[in-house]
């Protein structure tokens, strides 16, 4: 089974920026989730999909971030302009519907904003 | 609301020794609870998981038991190796969400 994919792998902008981040989920998992992991700290959420729609945005600075999952698979998450506070790495998972935890995680983007 | 709580680390430790890394959790109503583990330049993979009291995870030589009287869920091994260096994530789902909550992690090096 492949696992989760995301590119790029890393990225370095400057402040006020834009950049964007791709992320294919296993096959056929309906949820999908943005995590930010800033250096020293556990992940946080940013925003949950179930199939295309938006289960959960709570945690998603949206005057910046925007994520959207067209048709139910892939994702894009976009930040615009970034911060320097923004540097992080970009954690995308995705679960089977209905099985709390059962994550499978991709490697992540490592953003640096300089 | 929904927490978790770890360690501080780094946890420094020899070869072969005992390895506990504390967890303690704050949630309402029933949750799930898990371990993570991020290898150097690695994505976060699951390393156990337990979904209620008194049931224990184990893998690899890892195990954590759920205790709901004392909201802990400790990992253990008896014996490390400087393969399980790492930061360690000790996390939970609460019952109706799908969402993990984290703690903060904690480092974990093995020297031979």
């Amino acid at each position: 089974e492949a696992g989760v994919a995301q590119s790029p792998r890393y990225k370095i902008i400057e402040k006020r920026q834009s950049v964007a981040f791709w992320c294919n989920p296993i096959s056929g998992h309906a949820t999908l989730y943005w995590y930010q992991q800033i250096l020293g700290q556990g992940p946080k959420l940013l925003i949950q999909f179930q199939n295309n729609g938006v289960v959960d945005d709570s945690q998603l600075p949206k005057d910046r971030f925007s994520a959207e999952r067209l048709k139910g698979v892939d994702s894009t998450l976009k930040i615009q302009p970034a911060k320097l506070e923004d540097s992080a790495v970009y954690l995308c998972a995705s679960s089977p519907q209905g099985e709390p935890g059962g994550y499978t995680f991709g490697s992540g983007t490592r953003l640096t904003v300089v | 609301g929904n927490s978790v709580t770890q360690m501080e680390g780094p946890v420094t430790l020899s070869e072969e020794a005992f390895l506990t890394i504390n967890c303690t959790y704050t949630a309402t109503g029933y949750p799930s609870l898990f371990w993570y583990v991020q290898y150097p330049g690695e994505g976060l993979q699951l390393l156990l998981k337990a979904t209620k009291a008194d049931d224990k995870g184990s893998n690899k030589g890892f195990e954590a038991t759920y205790r709901k009287e004392t909201t802990s869920f400790h990992l253990e091994k008896g014996s490390v190796q400087v393969s399980d260096s790492a930061v360690y994530f000790c996390a939970l789902v609460n019952t109706g969400f799908q969402k993990l909550v984290f703690g903060t992690g904690t480092r974990l090096l093995v020297s031979p």
